[in-house]
């Protein structure tokens, strides 16, 4: 299977907040998994992404935790500002195959209130 | 320009007409995708190009969707006879994806051509 889900759909934050978001993928076979953001009007951009070998990756205040034996991942959003209000969205592939082909989750609309 | 190009970016067009959408990638690029991205949905992978490979067509939702890349640069996504459902925001990228290269797996979007069928 292919499928990778993500929840929330959508999410309310104040300033200063933790956003998390949860995604969960079926096939074993994935073995790279980014978080793409993307802005109104604009394409999906990386943010930040985990290979299965490690638990937790972090870059500012963005960090990605990898739990391989619930094929489960997350991405916490600390301190989270008005400016991450993006729609965010998880995928995951086989980098192992030939190409990038990403499988994303249905994507989580995220607002920081100021 | 140092990004994925699209164009046009909003297209309006009837029911059974054909669309031609255009994807200029980030020179040097050797791999090309297409996806789909519905109102309020995530994206869905369409067609994947690599070098001179044969493309992966595999997601490809039916027969009336082509895509061609010529010199290995430029894409055009055809969608013969439009139906309704094709409403939505078709998104290129492009990456350097050099096989099992971790640090090319990063994909550049454009900012995508939003198609409306009436």
């Amino acid at each position: 299977q292919q499928q990778v889900k993500q929840s929330p759909q959508s999410l309310i934050v104040q300033k200063g907040g933790i956003s998390i978001i949860n995604c969960a993928y079926e096939n074993t076979a994935f073995d790279y998994f980014p978080w793409y953001q993307q802005f109104p009007g604009k394409g999906p951009a990386l943010l930040i992404a985990i290979r299965p070998d490690v638990s937790e990756k972090k870059e500012g205040r963005f960090t990605i935790s990898f739990n391989k034996s619930a094929k489960q991942f997350s991405l916490h959003i600390m301190d989270s500002q008005p400016g991450d209000s993006a729609t965010y969205f998880c995928a995951a592939s086989t980098i192992k195959a030939a190409g990038n082909k990403l499988t994303f989750g249905g994507g989580t609309r995220v607002l920081v209130k100021p | 320009g140092a990004g994925v190009s699209q164009s046009p970016s909003n297209k309006v067009t009837e029911k059974g007409k054909d669309v031609e959408l255009r994807c200029d990638p980030i020179s040097g690029h050797t791999a090309l995708y297409w996806y789909r991205q519905s109102l309020g949905q995530g994206l869905e992978f369409l067609i994947y190009f690599q070098g001179n490979s044969a493309p992966d067509k595999s997601g490809l939702p039916s027969d009336r969707f082509s895509a061609e890349r010529t010199g290995g640069s430029v894409s055009t996504l055809t969608i013969q006879r439009t139906q309704q459902e094709d409403s939505a925001v078709y998104l290129c990228a492009s990456s350097l994806s050099r096989w099992r290269v971790l640090t090319n797996e990063k994909l550049f979007f454009g900012s995508g051509t939003q198609l409306s069928v009436l």
